[in-house]
């Protein structure tokens, strides 16, 4: 089974300053992909970065990392130069790829809310 | 824009009725996911289709059903509603079944609230 672990309900940031969201997993599968999501409060899913397994960089999609560490089971999102529309939930999610039922479903998180102050 | 499309994007409805959501998934995408997101429960995984064929359930309950149709669009069937089915509803597609790299693209959801 998969589970992921996101500890911190709600965040503060400063505009322009960087925030990391934590997010631990577990599961006991070698081939696996972790996603973060980001919903705003109009409710829409926006996809914003993934990890594979496998991938032995750290994955940036523009002003998001996530900071991979595969020993301790982290994939940490890195938000730089925070802006007021990055306030929303955060989701980290994870898929596993067991052996041929390779199938793509999300376990997500609990969230973490993030409140971006001027 | 993700470029999946859920109809209707709000349904209100009394308890004991049938609903039936709607998904059309990103342009040449076979696989289709649905989500639930409640208060209490969190996102929760329902079901996945990949051309036309249920391939993974979740925690779905047995008053709900759904189908991918052959031009790829899905419909999740809601019935005997309870006060507790309220919530948003997610449409995800893929191009893939699963595998490395295969990301999910959310629709819009559909609000349901049952009274």
């Amino acid at each position: 089974a998969q589970k992921i672990t996101q500890t911190q309900p709600g965040m503060f940031v400063q505009e322009k300053e960087a925030v990391t969201l934590d997010c631990t997993y577990d599961t006991s599968d070698q081939s696996y992909g972790l996603f973060w999501y980001k919903q705003p409060s109009s409710g829409e899913m926006i996809f914003l970065i993934y990890q594979g397994s496998y991938d032995e960089q750290n994955a940036t999609e523009g002003r998001y990392s996530l900071n991979f560490q595969k020993a301790r089971k982290s994939a940490n999102l890195v938000i730089s130069a925070s802006q007021l529309g990055d306030s929303a939930m955060y989701f980290c999610a994870m898929t596993s790829y067991a052996g041929g039922t390779s199938y793509g479903k999300l376990t997500f998180g609990q969230g973490t809310i993030l409140t971006v102050h001027p | 824009d993700s470029g999946v499309t859920q109809t209707p994007k709000h349904l209100i409805t009394a308890t004991g009725q049938r609903v039936t959501l709607r998904c059309s998934p990103r342009s040449g995408d076979l696989s289709v996911y649905w989500y639930q997101q409640s208060l209490d429960q969190g996102l929760q995984f329902l079901i996945q289709y990949y051309n036309g064929e249920e391939r993974a359930k979740g925690n779905i309950l047995e008053r709900f059903s759904a189908q991918q149709f052959p031009d790829l669009h899905s419909e999740l069937n809601l019935s005997s509603l309870e006060l507790g089915d309220s919530a948003l509803y997610f449409c995800a597609s893929s191009v893939a079944i699963g595998g490395q790299y295969n990301e999910q693209f959310f629709g819009p959801g559909t609000r349901l609230t049952v009274l």
